[in-house]
């Protein structure tokens, strides 16, 4: 079946605006991770949902990111007044609760270059 | 809280080689698991082989082991016939385990090290 996909693949914006980040996990899993991986860095949690719930956002960086799972599978992260420390690439990875060692599944990922 | 420490920024072997990826963490916690990713620079993330930290046996996958020794929290990844395909960066991640086995965490990975195999 298809992985985990993102998208936009690459995404530039300007200093202050707003972006929307998209992923689509593989059907069925139920939990959902956000990463963000700063260039030669390894990635960092942002925040995870087990369905629709948010049980972690300790990883965000600050009160301009945002993520939401509304109906459980989709889900959107979004960057409020986007700063060039924000630059980063966004990787989404989705997973089954204790299925195969808890692997997670990444997503292409999302290039975020801040001008 | 937990750390992940890759030592080796870069490493550069020959085709048909072996070669060792270091890792080491800090943690708190007695049960958990270890990973090592693969990450192409198509920077689709892949998973290379995982291991259950109340395990005493090394895991392995085809070409890929590891030597965990859980006393010095060490986690090293041996690649033997080393191919073209496998240069990549490869991350060494951790994540605690949930008893009740209905959740998940996040994955705490180390910083990387870029594998050059040269032909």
């Amino acid at each position: 079946g298809a992985g985990v996909s993102q998208s936009p693949r690459y995404k530039v914006a300007k200093r202050g605006q707003d972006v929307a980040l998209r992923c689509d996990p593989i059907s069925g899993h139920v939990s959902l991770f956000w990463y963000q991986q700063a260039l030669g860095q390894g990635p960092e949690f942002l925040t995870y949902f087990q369905n629709e719930a948010q049980l972690d956002k300790s990883g965000l960086p600050s009160d301009r990111f945002f993520a939401e799972r509304p109906e459980g599978s989709v889900s959107t992260l979004k960057i409020q007044r986007t700063q060039q420390e924000d630059s980063a690439v966004y990787l989404c990875a989705s997973s089954i609760p204790g299925g195969l060692g808890y692997e997670q599944y990444f997503g292409p990922g999302t290039r975020l270059t801040v001008t | 809280a937990q750390t992940v420490t890759q030592s080796q920024p870069e490493m550069s072997v020959q085709e048909a080689e072996t070669v060792t990826l270091s890792c080491t963490y800090d943690t708190s916690e007695s049960n958990y698991y270890l990973f090592w990713y693969k990450q192409p620079p198509s920077r689709q993330m892949i998973l290379v082989i995982r291991q259950e930290a109340y395990k005493q046996q090394n895991a392995t996958e085809n070409r890929f082991s590891v030597n965990f020794q859980k006393a010095a929290k060490s986690f090293s990844l041996k690649i033997s016939d080393s191919q073209l395909g496998d240069t990549a960066m490869y991350f060494c991640a951790f994540m605690k385990h949930w008893a009740s086995g209905g959740g998940a965490d996040g994955l705490t990975f180390g910083k990387g090290t870029h594998l050059i195999i040269q032909p």
